[in-house]
């Protein structure tokens, strides 16, 4: 996919947890397109954070994102059992693929 | 309530041709850029294509160049994805998900269907 994520990070509830999605100056390190997906199974992905940091309507402050040169970062604080699922970045990018998304993370709860 | 149901997922032989469509509803459809993203079972998600608003532009990803075409129509609501020459890697679940701003392409995606499967196989 072009962009690297951690296949799994873990942590207790109440506990923050920081996923990483790592990139290019070709993809996440371009601009501003970057976003992050939750996805329990068999359902739908959910928009968590677009362009970077922003937060849609209806999704808990718990969730915040950031970005510095080619990695991206979603961090979930005070984790909560409903937050275990997969996550995944996505950017666009400058190249023949434009859109692109990382591998995915399985957050799980302790 | 704003939706997106995908239609037209089944078993087609390799070298087969099918098409998915997409009905959307609750918003106005023809203010935004409508996507593709497939996820193969138990993997993860590969964007596949994307159509303006208007419908004078698209993208396709690599993978599917010159074998799946992306339309749609605005009077009906509805994105369509024809897909040709199949392969066994094109086995995946097929989601429209709607851009995230109005009149442009924005990367990120705020509606997305539940999904229909395509396996490609003999």
């Amino acid at each position: 996919s072009g962009l690297t994520q951690p296949a799994s990070v873990s942590g207790p509830p109440g506990q923050s947890i920081t996923v990483s999605c790592t990139g290019t100056t070709s993809d996440v390190g371009d601009d501003d397109y970057v976003s992050w997906y939750q996805q329990h199974p068999g359902k739908a992905p959910k928009l968590l954070i677009y362009e970077v940091s922003n937060r849609p309507s209806g999704v808990s402050d718990r969730f915040s994102g950031s970005k510095s040169g080619n990695t991206a970062s979603l961090t979930i604080s005070g984790l909560q059992p409903e937050d275990e699922a997969d996550y995944y970045c996505g950017s666009y990018a400058s190249r023949n693929t434009l859109g692109v998304f990382g591998p995915g993370t399985k957050v799980t709860v302790l | 309530e704003v939706q997106l149901v995908e239609s037209g997922g089944v078993v087609v032989q390799p070298g087969g041709s099918l098409r998915l469509s997409c009905a959307a509803s609750g918003f106005t459809f023809g203010d935004y850029t409508m996507h593709w993203v497939r996820q193969t079972p138990g993997k993860g998600l590969e964007w596949v294509s994307l159509i303006s608003w208007d419908g004078d532009t698209t993208y396709y990803a690599d993978s599917v160049e010159g074998r799946f075409t992306i339309s749609r129509d605005n009077s009906k609501n509805s994105l369509y994805l024809q897909l040709d020459n199949l392969r066994s890697e094109d086995t995946a679940f097929y989601y429209c998900a709607k851009d995230g701003a109005v009149a442009g392409i924005y990367w990120y995606f705020d509606l997305w269907g539940r999904g229909t499967l395509v396996t490609v196989s003999s």
